[in-house]
């Protein structure tokens, strides 16, 4: 069974544009988190979907938006980006909204210069 | 808010040492996790525990879940250069639909 899929690998965006990040997770999955990944604060939560439904949300501005789409693939969005968007963001995906594992993909390597 | 200490933040060890690692938090989990994540890469999950005092092995690795289930501790036997890498734990406090904490990790370097 594939794991779970991001694209793209690596982007680089001046500050001020947007970006869109996709994520396909695990065949049958229905529940895809998105974090953000940074050598200071570590793993952070954005938000969770399930079922095309935004079912948590993390502490994060209102910058950042996600999506899901009815075979369970997710975009994450943010606008206006700034130097401090810099990050690998990562979506993981699990069977379930209250299933305890989750499966990860590589990430995406965000640099906003 | 919840927090999850993991300690040490970074360990250097030669092959074949043994190690432990370990995850706190003040709040009493619903379950745990623990992940290892290399360069580049998404966290691989290695264990979930959801019973306090329970034990798992994973060949060199050994997991435990603290019986008031507010702690855990990874051990490996015999570091192997191929454990390199970041472990993290990730708890959720309650059942159902939360999400998933993790701490910061410990940055494991193990030289041949």
């Amino acid at each position: 069974k594939a794991g779970v899929t991001q694209t793209p690998r690596y982007l680089i965006k001046t500050r001020g544009q947007q970006v869109t990040l996709s994520c396909s997770p695990i065949s049958g999955h229905r529940s895809v988190s998105w974090y953000q990944q940074t050598p200071g604060q570590g793993l952070q939560f954005l938000f969770e979907y399930f079922s095309e439904t935004q079912r948590n949300k993390g502490n994060f501005p209102g910058r950042f938006s996600g999506r899901q789409f009815s075979n369970s693939r997710s975009e994450m969005n943010v606008s206006t980006l700034e130097l401090g968007d810099s990050a690998l963001y990562l979506c993981a995906s699990k069977l379930t909204g209250s299933s305890y594992e989750q499966y990860f993909g590589p990430g995406t390597r965000l640099t906003v210069t | 808010t919840q927090l999850l200490e993991q300690s040490p933040q970074f360990l250097s060890i030669q092959e074949g040492e043994n190690l432990t690692v370990y995850c706190n938090s003040s709040s009493v989990f619903s379950s745990l996790q623990w992940y290892r994540q290399e360069p580049g890469e998404g966290p691989v999950l290695l264990v979930t525990v959801v019973t306090g005092g329970e034990v798992k092995k994973l060949k060199r690795l050994t997991f435990q879940f603290g019986d008031a289930r507010k702690d855990s501790s990874l051990h490996i036997t015999a570091a192997q250069p191929g454990d390199t890498g970041l472990y993290l734990c990730a708890g959720v406090w309650d059942s159902g639909y939360s999400t998933l904490t993790f701490g910061k990790g410990t940055m494991l370097l193990v030289s041949p």
